[in-house]
Parts: structure tokens; sequence; C-alpha cells
């Protein structure tokens, strides 16, 4: 049972507009949320995080948004540069329990 | 710094065998995590250490896999006998602390094939 999903496997963006990767989770009580970017051959590196008393966390071109309500998650990047190409995962996490991945998105920037 | 480096980078044998691998994690880090990807599931959380101590083993898929933890700068996971649905990217990652916000730090894997 997937209680983190990431239900677009790909997605393509002209570089300079704005790239949305969705997650949606299905435990309410996850109270932690991040996002991990992972370039071929290489392990997921930390991108940015969000805590459940906030609603956005901004770094740089990178924005996380939580609606707890809709229990949905959302990264927005902009403007998107061809380096972003990458999967990025998202994954969340309640108290001290283990961290849950979803299965990942795939963003092509197209020059 | 070293980041945690994971060995070998590929491995290819045949169903049966023994199949072992290795992580050092970052100096200092307290925490060590085992990942398998698979394109149905995604990352998913083998066993966790806490100060060389396994945590929680409940995502080891079977008997067949088995993880230890000998000291703070070496784990590894071993797996007997291999079957090819065991073939997958394995990640091995470390934190300074268990689950608190410092975020884990992921070697580039090691992808295993089992034909």
């Amino acid at each position: 049972d997937q209680q983190v999903k990431q239900n677009s496997p790909s997605l393509s963006v002209q570089e300079g507009r704005i790239s949305i990767l969705n997650c949606d989770y299905t435990n309410s009580m996850f109270d932690y949320f991040l996002w991990y970017k992972k370039y071929p051959a290489e392990g997921p590196t930390f991108l940015i995080s969000i805590s459940s008393i906030k609603d956005k966390n901004e770094d740089g071109r990178f924005t996380v948004f939580l609606n707890k309500s809709a229990k949905h998650l959302s990264l927005h990047i902009v403007p998107s540069q061809p380096g972003d190409s990458a999967v990025y995962f998202c994954a969340a996490r309640f108290g001290n329990e283990k961290l849950t991945f979803g299965t990942g998105t795939r963003l092509t920037i197209i020059p | 710094d070293a980041g945690v480096i994971q060995s070998p980078r590929h491995e290819v044998t045949e169903m049966g065998q023994e199949v072992t691998l290795r992580c050092k994690p970052i100096s200092g880090h307290n925490s060590l995590f085992w990942y398998r990807q698979t394109m149905m599931r995604g990352l998913e959380l083998l066993i966790y250490f806490n100060n060389n101590v396994p945590i929680d083993d409940s995502g080891m898929p079977e008997d067949r896999f088995s993880a230890k933890m000998p000291n703070a700068s070496f784990s590894t996971l071993k797996i007997q006998p291999s079957e090819p649905r065991d073939s997958a990217v394995y990640f091995c990652a470390s934190s300074l602390y268990e689950w608190e916000d410092q975020p884990q730090h992921f070697g580039d894997g090691t992808r295993l094939s089992i034909l």
C-alpha cells in the first residue's frame, strides 16, 4: 500500500517556465515532508523540506507547498533550468518513524 | 568531505549466488540506512541502524536478506541465495541522527542484476 504517491511518472517543461511536481499522501499523521533530487547513476540528494506547521517553504528557485486538508504536496521550480532535469522523490515522515518515499517523477527540461 | 561510499557500483551474478553489498557512511554520522529502488515501489527502506544497532528491519523482504554494522564506519547487506527479483538499485544513506531534521546523505548506489 503506497502511502506516498507521485502519480506522474514523467514531466516535460520548457526552459525558463515553471515546473510543478505533485505528491499525494494518505497518512494524515505525517508531519514532515521532504523532496530529494536524483541524477542518473547517483544517489538522491536532499533538496527542500517542510514541517506540517507550515504551508510553504522557499529556497531560491525551489518552493514547496503543503495542503494538509487535501493531503497534497507540491514542488515548484521557477525558472526551470536544464540542470533541473532529474528524478524527484517526495518523502514523508511521522514523528520518529521512518521516511516513506514516493516512486519518483522524471523531470525533463527542454532547452 | 567524502560522502557515503558504496561498493561495488555494479554487480551481475547468477541466481543462487551470495551477494554482499558494502557501505561506508559519512564519518561522525550515527544513523545508517539501506534502501532498495525499484520502478514499481520507488525507494523502500530495508533496515536502519542507530549507533551500529539495528533498529527497524521490518522492510527486509525475507530471510534471504541480512545486514550488519560491525562498527561505525562499515555496513554490509547480504543476499543469500539471490533471486532474479532481487535485481534493483540498492542505496546506503547516513545521517547525523535517526529521524530528526537532518537530511539523509545517500551513496551512489549498487546496481544489482541477478540472472
